[in-house]
């Protein structure tokens, strides 16, 4: 069955530093990946996502994310952390098999960045 | 575009109450689903559906039923409620087919059973 990690519940940076969100993968097959955000009391928005080629994906909002196939990895990664940037960061993993959409959701990881 | 909208946005209910959660896309999306969102749970599949008279379950389905009859709405009854369905839900649509298309979320609906 297909799952996704997130190891850290809340990751602490300060403003202007680079930050890194983390996610590992589970799949059976080939990984289709994502990202999403919830700012406060709002619904999720995409941030990017993996299907092929690339390892290093270019997102909304100036983040991007890694692939790691031997690592079974997919970070999120933005050079410069804005405050604005401080909410629930979600990875997922496309459920495999069939013409679907269901996606397998992490745990989510808050990202708090310090002015 | 509206993108996909929910009512309402809160909701108490006492146990045993039944409720309609409404979801709509004007976005002619094929595929929309429920998910509920407990504390350190991440989001849950309750159903799904890629396209009018056609639903399936989820992960979490007991509990809870779907149509759909039109492409836009995407209603999900809560039968009887109980205090374990306090969640948040959120409703989503998106294209489907073999690419990952990204799914678009509504703002949620808090829901309290007490």
């Amino acid at each position: 069955a297909q799952s996704v990690a997130q190891p850290e519940d809340q990751v602490n940076v300060a403003e202007g530093n680079p930050l890194t969100v983390k996610c590992t993968y589970s799949v059976s097959g080939n990984p289709y990946l994502f990202w999403y955000v919830q700012y406060p009391n709002r619904g999720l928005q995409f941030l990017l996502k993996y299907i092929t080629g690339d390892n290093l994906v270019k997102g909304s909002y100036g983040f991007e994310a890694e692939f790691n196939k031997s690592q079974t990895s997919f970070h999120l990664k933005k050079p410069s952390a804005l405050v604005s940037d401080s909410a629930l960061y979600f990875c997922a993993v496309r459920d495999y098999g069939g013409a679907t959409n269901k996606l397998i959701f992490g745990t989510g990881t808050l990202l708090a960045v310090q002015p | 575009n509206a993108g996909v909208t929910q009512t309402p946005k809160f909701q108490v209910l006492k146990t045993g109450q039944s409720m309609t959660l409404q979801c709509a896309q004007d976005m002619n999306h094929e595929y929309m689903s429920w998910y509920r969102q407990d504390p350190g749970m991440g989001l849950r599949l309750i159903h799904y559906s890629v396209g009018a008279g056609i639903t399936d379950q989820g992960e979490v389905p007991n509990g809870y039923n779907v149509s759909r009859s039109t492409t836009e709405d995407f209603p999900l009854r809560l039968l009887s409620a109980a205090p374990s369905q306090t969640s948040v839900y959120f409703c989503a649509s998106s294209l489907w087919g073999l690419s990952s298309y990204e799914q678009y979320f509504g703002p949620g609906t808090r829901l309290t059973v007490t």
